[in-house]
């Protein structure tokens, strides 16, 4: 079984600072999520990840296959920013069920 | 449309009422999840449908009995249900192919038990 490890587990910021939230797993991957969640919201995927790097906006997604790890980086972070941040693997197998990790609440100050 | 909806977005039913909760999407994926998530807690898996068909239940209770009428739909009906219940039920859908792995999600519906 995959074991999932989010750090930090909450982070408090202020606008305009960079923010990274990490992620590491145990077990071999086919792909990585990296997922957002607002307070009382539903989940909206923000990266899907199988190797290198991907860039949104303001959101930058790395994933170093070898290490295990996977990074979430957020420049010039803004109050909109504030949910919590999760990742979750995918080990192949039927149906890719995905493991999650237990989240990073992130919140940032104006 | 690369959209899951669910409806009710809330629903507040009693211990014997029979009640059920609708996910659609029209993406053309064959795959369909249920998920269920208590306050700060990750979601947890409870059923996959795969062609229509389900594929994986993860021990879930008789009480929660799923549905796939067609590709882009899929129904959680819900019957004598316990407070602890009581949760966001998020529905997610994915293309099956090499290396479609990532998953849709819905915005959820927020149940409540009484």
């Amino acid at each position: 079984k995959n074991e999932v490890e989010q750090s930090p587990q909450n982070l408090t910021a202020q606008e305009g600072e960079f923010i990274t939230i990490n992620c590491s797993y145990s077990v071999g991957i086919s792909a990585l999520h990296w997922l957002q969640q607002h307070p009382g919201g539903g989940i909206v995927s923000l990266f899907m990840l199988s190797s290198g790097k991907k860039k949104h906006g303001r959101l930058i997604a790395t994933i170093n296959i070898q290490e295990k790890h996977s990074s979430l980086h957020i420049t010039a972070s803004h109050p909109r920013d504030s949910a919590v941040y999760i990742c979750a693997v995918i080990s192949g197998g039927s149906n890719y069920k995905l493991t999650f990790g237990k989240g990073t609440l992130l919140t940032v100050n104006p | 449309d690369t959209e899951v909806t669910q409806t009710p977005k809330h629903l507040v039913m009693g211990m014997t009422n029979k009640k059920s909760l609708k996910c659609e999407q029209h993406m053309g994926h064959r795959a369909m999840y249920w998920y269920k998530q208590k306050a700060k807690k990750p979601p947890e898996l409870m059923f996959v449908y795969s062609y229509e068909k389900l594929s994986i239940n993860e021990s879930v209770p008789s009480r929660f009995s799923p549905e796939c009428p067609n590709s882009s739909l899929l129904n959680l009906h819900l019957h004598a249900l316990q407070p602890e219940d009581s949760a966001l039920y998020l529905c997610a859908s994915r293309q099956i192919g090499q290396g479609s792995y990532e998953q849709y999600f819905g915005p959820g519906t927020r149940l409540t038990v009484t």
